[in-house]
């Protein structure tokens, strides 16, 4: 059984630009949650998927966006990066049944992002 | 709105005293609390959660609901428990709301 993995492990953007990030979840598991965790703050949840569906969403704005893919990995999306973006994005999968995710997450070693 | 309040983003003890670590919230219904923990270049991971009213690692957390409070404590600190210590709340469904973390710093 293979735990959550995360790619790329780090990555460089300029303002403006677009970035994916991805999200390969943990066996098992069909629900993949993202967080944004700047520097000296908490993580802070951005959204959920369950069965390939956005399951909820924090206060994020819409140039934030994932999809969900059958194999229950997941992508991230921003575009028009701005300075602010730059954090530590955290995929965190963990099984849900009919979209209630009281289980626990299982967390992936995060993707820091540094928007110039 | 649901609110998690880590009152002290640092706690300093000496090896063998009583730790805790405070957690406040803030939400209207029935939440599940949690307590994540990250060691040292480790992924963050759960440490325990209210309703399994589990001791994990020697630490244990007790929801009171009258306070709002779900502080996690042990009665002896070891060094391998420094760590930077999270407080999570899930109200409903899919948002799990984190605090600021605290980080327990133990002195051997």
């Amino acid at each position: 059984e293979t735990g959550v993995t995360q790619s790329p492990t780090h990555l460089i953007k300029t303002r403006g630009q677009q970035v994916t990030l991805r999200c390969s979840s943990q066996s098992g598991h069909n629900t993949v949650s993202w967080y944004q965790q700047a520097l000296g703050q908490g993580p802070q949840f951005i959204f959920q998927y369950y069965r390939e569906e956005e399951n909820g969403r924090g206060n994020f704005p819409p140039r934030f966006s994932g999809l969900q893919f059958p194999n229950y990995s997941s992508e991230l999306n921003v575009n028009a990066l701005e300075l602010d973006d730059s954090a530590l994005y955290l995929c965190a999968s963990s099984t849900s049944r009919q979209g209630r995710s009281y289980n626990e997450q299982f967390f992936g070693p995060g993707t820091r992002l540094t928007v110039l | 709105a649901q609110r998690v309040t880590q009152p002290e983003k640092l706690l300093s003890v000496f090896k063998g005293a009583p730790v805790e670590l405070k957690c406040n919230y803030s939400y209207s219904g029935s939440p599940e609390l949690f307590w994540y923990v990250q060691y040292s270049r480790q992924r963050l991971q759960l440490l325990l959660r209210h309703i399994s009213r589990e001791s994990i690692k020697g630490f244990t957390a007790d929801l009171n609901k009258g306070e709002t409070s779900f502080h996690l404590k042990k009665p002896f600190a070891q060094e391998e428990d420094s760590a930077m210590y999270y407080c999570a709340l899930s109200g409903g469904y899919q948002k799990v709301t984190f605090g600021i973390g605290t980080k327990l710093q133990v002195i051997p």
